[in-house]
């Protein structure tokens, strides 16, 4: 099973409406991190939190981490049509940065 | 203008054909990795590399084999010992270290029929 998992599977919001997404991990980490993905091209990375971090904002991105709850989650506000995409969850499985990804949540932002 | 470039962008194979996808960095990262997405899904890590001629493999290894003789350079092989070949294929490259992010290509998306 993986080691982060996202929730919802899917989100469709109108222009200008707040996104959350969840994320639900089981072992202990020591950073996590969220990446975007538009159709058919590669992951980007949004942003990073470390496990001594419990919040963190850049730009329109909001991310929480609760560790004792093993759970982050990811707010877009005011969205934008743009922002149409998969976003995953992803946490270091060991040494050498081996990132594991959730299923993503897949985001419609309808104009 | 730094990135990674995967190549060719779409493939096509005949069933029993190995293939293989190519991935070049100019980031100057340490390490390089291969991952395999399937439609819906998300990432599974196939192989990686923290330095060059060294790999190691990753969750779903079996069936491909990969190669390290240059920094900038990770190809993958896609034998015809792995079953179900046709997915998205990304490679991203990174610093190797813990608490840094990953830089990914825009993929490889192979069809095997």
């Amino acid at each position: 099973s993986q080691q982060g998992e996202e929730d919802p599977q899917a989100l469709s919001i109108q222009e200008g409406e707040n996104a959350t997404m969840n994320c639900s991990y089981k072992t202990s980490i020591n950073n996590l991190q969220w990446y975007r993905q538009n159709s058919g091209r590669g992951l980007v990375h949004l942003i990073l939190i470390r496990s001594n971090e419990r919040e963190k904002h850049s730009g329109r991105l909001r991310v929480t981490l609760d560790t004792s709850k093993k759970s982050s989650s990811l707010l877009i506000t005011a969205s934008r049509a743009a922002d149409t995409a998969s976003y995953f969850c992803a946490t270091p499985k060991a040494a050498g940065n081996k990132l594991t990804f959730g299923g993503g949540t897949r985001v419609l932002v309808k104009p | 203008d730094g990135g990674i470039t995967q190549s060719p962008k779409y493939l096509f194979r005949k069933e029993g054909q190995n293939v293989t996808l190519s991935c070049e960095q100019n980031l100057n990262h340490d390490a390089m990795y291969w991952y395999r997405q399937d439609p819906g899904q998300g990432l599974r890590l196939i192989y990686y590399s923290q330095i060059v001629n060294d790999f190691q493999k990753g969750d779903i290894a079996e069936g491909y084999s990969v190669s390290r003789e240059k920094k900038e350079s990770f190809p993958l092989t896609v034998t015809s010992a792995q079953k179900n070949p046709t997915a998205f294929y990304l490679c991203a490259s990174g610093q190797g270290r813990d608490n840094s992010p990953l830089h990914f290509g825009n993929g490889t998306r192979l069809t095997v029929t």
